[in-house]
């Protein structure tokens, strides 16, 4: 079975950078797109970025680009997401979630259980 | 970027009838659209992908449809387990958005 496990989440304050990982087993890491999708406290989820199976192209929301990158090491099986110029908007619960393919949008059949990131001073 | 907007925010329905969801994108998605599931405190279930393909292990009263703008997920009779907020995805187009939920409570 699939297992995806975030950790990194935490307090950070305002401008401050945080990075994500999520480790994935019990599948060929490499042959899917992954991503990362939030959820602001009580509120909807929010598509973050996404990173294709080589890793050779990265998708970001508008908002993200530029202050978030999306890595991942295959050789790990290791999905990341460094974030900078943390704002107080970006508190949520971070999702790692695997894509039914190996590259272009599409639908996520694996999610991890997520992480905290609280942005607060 | 597409717009997804889900109808009704809410709806309440009592065990056993059945819910009909709507989901409306701004632009064309052709067929693709993906359907969760969301309980407290869980994360996000896919339910049904490619608008009407369920997905691995997904009971047979939940079934999509449509195509182009117009989209629903239909609960042919709705089981305890069943209660739950319902995300509709675009994944036609990068960047991939959602709607904003449809919750289902009990009436």
């Amino acid at each position: 079975e699939v297992q995806l496990l975030e950790s990194g989440g935490g307090l950070v304050q305002p401008g401050g950078s945080l990075r994500l990982s999520c480790g994935a087993s019990g599948l060929t890491f490499s042959n899917y797109i992954m991503s990362w999708v939030r959820q602001a406290p009580g509120k909807g989820l929010e598509w973050v970025s996404g990173i294709s199976g080589n890793g050779g192209q990265t998708y970001y929301a508008a908002s993200m680009q530029g202050r978030f990158t999306i890595s991942r090491d295959n050789s790990k099986n290791t999905l990341y997401l460094q974030m900078h110029s943390l704002r107080a908007e970006d508190t949520a619960v971070y999702y790692c979630a695997k894509g039914n393919y190996y590259y272009g949008p599409g639908s996520y059949d694996w999610w991890g259980q997520g992480t905290l990131v609280t942005v607060s001073s | 970027e597409i717009v997804m907007t889900q109808s009704p925010a809410t709806l309440s329905v009592s065990p056993g009838e059945g819910a009909t969801l709507s989901c409306r994108a701004s632009q064309s998605v052709h067929s693709n659209l993906a359907w969760y599931q969301q309980k407290p405190g869980q994360a996000p279930r896919l339910l049904i992908y490619d608008a009407s393909t369920r997905a691995t292990g997904i009971p047979a009263r939940f079934s999509g449809s449509g195509s182009g703008t117009d989209f629903t997920l239909t609960i042919s009779s709705l089981q305890s387990e069943d209660f739950a907020v319902y995300y509709c995805q675009q994944c036609n187009n990068w960047p991939l958005t959602f709607g904003g939920g449809t919750k289902v409570e009990i009436k």
